[in-house]
């Protein structure tokens, strides 16, 4: 699976968007993004994913280049509870394991 | 539905003790994950089963042995504990058509 680069941490203010980066210069055509948050020591949330096209749910958008070296996670207004450590994973859908790295500590000010 | 459910939630062990970590989901799902997470670090996959009676290596299973009871639970077992065995560990669960995890709260495992 292609390795992910991310930020070690970001500051954001709450109430505006939160956009995280992620390089994943190595990824090959099968391989997904997927990006998670782990808040506070608790279990990891899924929060979105996708191959090659923009996707939007309710909780964030991903905006994947054309190339598919990079993406970017978009929290729309962020607020005090999107506190978190934000990962950003690649995966190919032939396999059964997830990759993690460090993530991005992402902190939402007031 | 209570999703991924996790016991016991803390463990003080004693190097040589040992204990399973029990781990159940309520999802139907068919793949069931163990993975540690040490402080400052991601999480890395100890075992896998990608649907009821297999399992797999992950990343660091050396330590670690796990059964797949039934399509619900996958059990974790540290035969002889050591102290660098000191972790969070989580379970997680997926449809195993996609990799959307759904994990459950962790158990902090101590080992002096």
């Amino acid at each position: 699976d292609a390795k992910t680069t991310q930020p070690p941490s970001m500051d954001c203010a709450e109430g505006r968007a939160a956009n995280l980066p992620c390089n994943h210069s190595t990824i090959s055509g099968n391989e997904y993004v997927y990006w998670y948050r782990q808040i506070h020591s608790q279990g990891p949330q899924y929060i979105i994913h996708g191959l090659k096209n923009n996707e939007t749910n309710e909780m964030a958008s991903l905006i994947i280049t054309e190339d598919r070296k990079s993406s970017t996670l978009i929290l729309p207004h962020a607020t005090l509870r999107d506190t978190a450590v934000y990962y950003c994973i690649v995966v190919m859908d032939s396999n059964y394991q997830l990759i993690w790295g460090a993530g991005t500590k992402l902190i939402i000010k007031p | 539905n209570a999703g991924v459910t996790q016991t016991p939630k803390f463990q003080v062990l004693k190097t040589g003790q040992s204990m399973t970590l029990q781990c159940a989901q309520d999802m139907n799902h068919n793949s069931m994950y163990w993975y540690r997470q040490d402080p400052g670090m991601g999480l890395r996959l100890i075992y896998y089963s990608a649907s009821e009676g297999t399992t797999d290596k992950g990343e660091v299973p050396n330590g670690y042995n796990v059964s797949r009871l039934n399509k619900r639970e996958f059990s974790l077992r540290l035969e002889s504990a050591a102290p660098s065995q000191t972790s969070v560990y989580f379970c997680a669960s997926s449809p195993g058509t996609e990799f959307r995890e759904y994990f459950g709260p962790g158990t902090r495992l101590t080992v002096t």
